[in-house]
């Protein structure tokens, strides 16, 4: 099926530092989450967004709609242990025929290193 | 903590097995979903329903047949499954078809011998 272009696909980082990642489409979109997903667990919801623009914090992270309404951003400042995991964007496109379904990204493996 | 609670955590099922997976919200979400996750990829959709009633099914193979006994429940049987069918299934709820955020449970763990 249809994925959104994830980037980076993976990031070794050190404690402290600050991450950030992103999802491009070609196709507009009317919803961005991002969820984070721990080994042998489901996805959580980390920030909505709804609106192009829109800077939504949610502690040490920021996730932007982009203008374009094709991309959206991440960023985690001040990186910690408990960070590491899997990252995935996820679009719903602004088709009507497609509004039931959530588009993921590719996913950004982030690993942080004491 | 998670608001969508799933049953088992982990299965062990043979080909011609029988078990069903079952998935729980009480956040009066009327639209409800299955995934299937495979290792390292994001969830794909497999089906949606909305108002305890079936309206996409993404082509999922007859041998896995959903059930919405009521709002809060969402059910998966397995039946005659594939190795291939080893996954993590997750279910997902939201407000309304069409609504987000969707919220995850934790999976259910399959493996087919």
């Amino acid at each position: 099926g249809q994925q959104l272009n994830q980037s980076p696909q993976s990031m070794f980082i050190q404690e402290g530092e600050d991450v950030s990642m992103n999802c491009t489409s070609s196709s507009i979109f009317n919803t961005w989450l991002w969820y984070k997903q721990d080994p042998g667990e489901g996805p959580v919801l980390l920030i909505a967004l709804y609106k192009a623009g829109e800077l939504t914090s949610n502690g040490r992270l920021t996730a932007q709609f982009g203008t374009t309404r094709k991309d959206s951003f991440l960023n985690i400042s001040a990186s910690i242990p408990s960070d590491v995991g899997i990252y995935f964007c996820a679009g719903q496109p602004l088709a009507a025929t497609n509004t039931d379904k959530l588009i993921f990204g590719t996913g950004t493996r982030l690993q942080v290193f004491p | 903590d998670t608001e969508v609670t799933q049953t088992p955590k982990h299965l062990v099922m043979g080909m011609t097995n029988k078990k069903s997976l079952k998935c729980e919200q009480h956040m009066g979400h009327r639209a409800m979903y299955w995934y299937k996750q495979k290792a390292k990829k994001p969830p794909e959709l497999m089906f949606v329903y909305s108002y305890e009633k079936l309206s996409i099914n993404e082509s999922v193979p007859s041998r896995f047949s959903p059930e919405c006994p009521n709002s809060s429940l969402l059910n998966l049987h397995l039946h005659a499954l594939q190795p291939e069918d080893s996954a993590l299934y997750l279910c997902a709820s939201s407000l309304y078809r069409g609504g987000q955020p969707q919220h995850f449970g934790d999976g259910t763990r399959l493996s087919i011998l």
